[in-house]
């Protein structure tokens, strides 16, 4: 079936700095979608994406839709404490109602 | 408004028990979705409801799974026969345009021991 693939599984972060994670995908998706998930919570949308080449920012956050449709990325600039978490991106095929999920990217704080 | 929410927070069951968990969407949302996730992984699809029929259960892993939405709005996952494999975080969504818009509930972590 569908697979997405996230990478970096993990990353730190330094306050300030700006981070980059990226989504690949085996099929086309209509739709490209990235979450955020906090321990305990269940994931909260950041940015829909609709239109291949689509570039969409939500304050510090940036997500673009791939050309080929097979890819995303999203980056976060300017990073403070409160990015820590797991990012999932997600993707909304043709055909029926559901999600495709990645296995997120992890963002930690640089001890 | 009230988000999505879910009951047991927490279910801790033995190996061959029956468990139930409750989603409550949000009220007015006629999509209502389950995810399982495991541990270090994105949700995996379960089952889509629309309004009180399953749209899509393709999800399911075997049929030891059922979900129910008898008046469209509340459902109930059910597992029969637990495994250890089932342990996981069960997520409900819920949304009232389309899949792009889905709204997610803190989730119940099911441990079978």
């Amino acid at each position: 079936g569908q697979q997405l693939n996230q990478s970096p599984q993990s990353m730190f972060i330094q306050e300030g700095e700006d981070v980059s994670m990226n989504c690949t995908s085996s099929s086309i998706f209509n739709t490209w979608l990235w979450y955020k998930q906090d321990p305990g919570e269940g994931p909260v949308l950041l940015i829909a994406l609709y239109k291949a080449g689509e570039l969409t920012s939500n304050g510090r956050l940036t997500a673009q839709f791939g050309i080929t449709r097979k890819d995303s990325f999203l980056n976060i600039s300017a990073s403070i404490p409160s990015d820590v978490g797991i990012y999932f991106c997600a993707g909304h095929g043709a055909a029926g109602n559901k999600l495709t999920f990645g296995g997120g990217t992890r963002v930690l704080v640089k001890p | 408004g009230a988000g999505v929410s879910q009951t047991p927070s927490n279910k801790v069951t033995e190996k061959g028990k029956y468990v139930e968990l409750r989603c409550d969407p949000i009220s007015g949302h006629t999509a209502l979705y389950w995810y399982r996730q495991s541990l270090g992984q994105g949700p995996e699809f379960l089952i889509y409801f629309q309004g009180t029929g399953a749209a899509d259960d393709s999800g399911l892993p075997n049929d030891r799974f059922f979900a129910v939405r008898p008046e469209g709005s509340v459902s109930t996952l059910k597992i029969q026969r637990t495994e250890r494999g089932d342990s996981a975080v069960y997520l409900c969504a819920s949304s009232a345009r389309g899949a792009d818009t889905q709204y997610f509930g803190p989730g119940t972590r099911l441990t079978v021991l």
